[in-house]
């Protein structure tokens, strides 16, 4: 069964510093890979995705996230924070609409 | 664009109540899902629909129904709510395989 694990439940990074976010997963196939961002009291955006090809992705706001099928992983990283990034981060993966997993998400905490 | 649309944002129920999520897309998606998030689980699947009077159940189905008259609502009812229901509830339409969420309704269980 296909699974996702966010190591870090909470990382705090002065603005301007660099940030990555780490995701692992266990899937039985080639995955379909997304980054979601929620800010409190919000409902899920979606940060980037990959599905196939190039395996450094681009998203919104500046984030990317690179796709290395050898340690099952796909990892967020922007490099310079700014203090609108605080938020909760979440990896999810899956092959369906019903087929998704998402992990427990990470808080991103930054300071001044 | 108003997208993925839930009512209400918050709500307080008492043990043994019922109550109904509201969810409204307007992208014309076939496809919508109703998670619930809660604190270090994520988001888990509670029911989805495929389309129009098509609906089954997710990954935490137990307390919750569903039906789906029309392509652009996808309510979730509560028949008897339980504490453990407390939650934040989230209604998404999909297009492909990239979900859009709404805002989420905040569900406190008394």
């Amino acid at each position: 069964a296909q699974s996702v694990t966010q190591p870090d439940i909470h990382i705090t990074v002065s603005e301007g510093a660099s940030l990555e976010l780490r995701c692992n997963y266990s899937y039985g196939a080639t995955p379909y890979l997304f980054w979601y961002v929620q800010s409190p009291g919000q409902g899920l955006q979606l940060l980037l995705k990959y599905f196939s090809g190039d395996t450094l992705v681009q998203g919104i706001k500046g984030f990317e996230a690179e796709f290395k099928r050898s340690q099952s992983s796909f990892n967020l990283r922007k490099p310079s924070v700014h203090w609108s990034d605080a938020a909760e981060y979440f990896c999810a993966v899956g092959a369906g609409n019903n087929d998704m997993r998402f992990g427990a998400g990470t808080r991103l905490t930054v300071k001044p | 664009n108003a997208g993925v649309t839930q009512t209400p944002k918050f709500q307080v129920l008492k043990t043994g109540q019922s109550m109904t999520l509201q969810c409204a897309q307007d992208m014309n998606h076939e496809y919508m899902s109703w998670y619930r998030q809660d604190p270090g689980m994520g988001l888990r699947l509670i029911h989805y629909s495929v389309g129009a009077g098509i609906t089954d159940q997710g990954e935490v189905p137990n307390g919750y129904n569903v039906s789906r008259s029309t392509t652009e609502d996808f309510p979730l009812r509560l028949l008897s709510a339980a504490p453990s229901q407390t939650s934040v509830y989230f209604c998404a339409s999909s297009k492909g395989n990239t979900i859009y969420f709404g805002e989420g309704s905040w569900l406190t269980v008394v």
